[in-house]
């Protein structure tokens, strides 16, 4: 099964907002709120950011906030800061043979 | 504090084998589901294998079923991945991960602790 979709890359400037979609289907994003996005810096390990759709884990900064409509989960950031430049990928459950997608990641630039 | 260190990360060659660990520290480790992604170079994150908190439940990615075999000994807080038969398309960093707990499958749930990562490299 295609990895969930995601915009290849994606910009803003310090203090404003993005956001970041990540389209799956009915037999995954659409169909369960078992959507994940993860933070990675160049040359580091992956970070939950968001989990079950719009929960941030402890720590996470909430300038971070998920949601999701359809088959469209979306990450947005707020106050953009400069740290926040980095890939975010989406993961999410699927009731297909796959049981778990991750999306292709987009690189944000804070310029 | 809450870590995982991966080891065993080689260069092998095509069609041969290697066994990764994932050694836990800091928090209860046999209370948790574990799972491995690998990332190829310049590429995405690709879900691998999973494993409930007490062994007895496992799952693997398609690419890699029948290949790998994810295992864990909670005795000693280690996580393992061995792997058979290995491919030029197996070269990756391999992450081990901790799944976030929740009531259900734990194939559901987001990852939300993960190791630096060790190197596997397929090729003649």
């Amino acid at each position: 099964q295609s990895a969930l979709t995601q915009p290849a890359s994606v910009s803003g400037s310090p203090g404003q907002s993005i956001t970041i979609s990540c389209t799956g289907t009915s037999s995954d994003v659409g169909g369960y709120d078992y959507v994940s996005w993860y933070q990675q810096h160049p040359g580091k390990a992956p970070k939950l950011m968001i989990f079950d759709v719009s929960n941030r884990p402890s720590g996470v900064s909430n300038r971070f906030s998920g949601s999701k409509s359809g088959n469209t989960a979306s990450l947005t950031i707020s106050g953009l800061q400069t740290e926040d430049e980095a890939d975010y990928y989406c993961s999410s459950y699927t009731s297909t043979p796959t049981l778990k997608l991750f999306g292709g990641g987009t690189k944000l630039t804070v310029l | 504090e809450v870590q995982l260190l991966e080891s065993g990360g080689d260069l092998v060659q095509p069609g041969g084998s290697l066994r990764l660990s994932c050694v836990a520290s800091g928090f209860t480790f046999s209370s948790y589901a574990m799972s491995w992604v690998r990332q190829a170079p310049g590429k995405g994150l690709e879900w691998v294998s999973a494993i409930g908190s007490s062994g007895e439940s496992t799952d693997h990615a398609d690419p890699v079923k029948g290949r790998f075999t994810i295992s864990r000994d909670n005795s000693k807080n280690t996580l393992y991945l061995r792997m058979n038969s290995l491919k030029a398309d197996d070269t990756a960093v391999y992450y081990c991960a901790r799944v976030h707990p929740g009531r259900g499958w734990y194939i559901y749930y987001g990852l939300d602790v993960w190791g630096q990562g060790t190197t596997v490299t397929v090729s003649s």
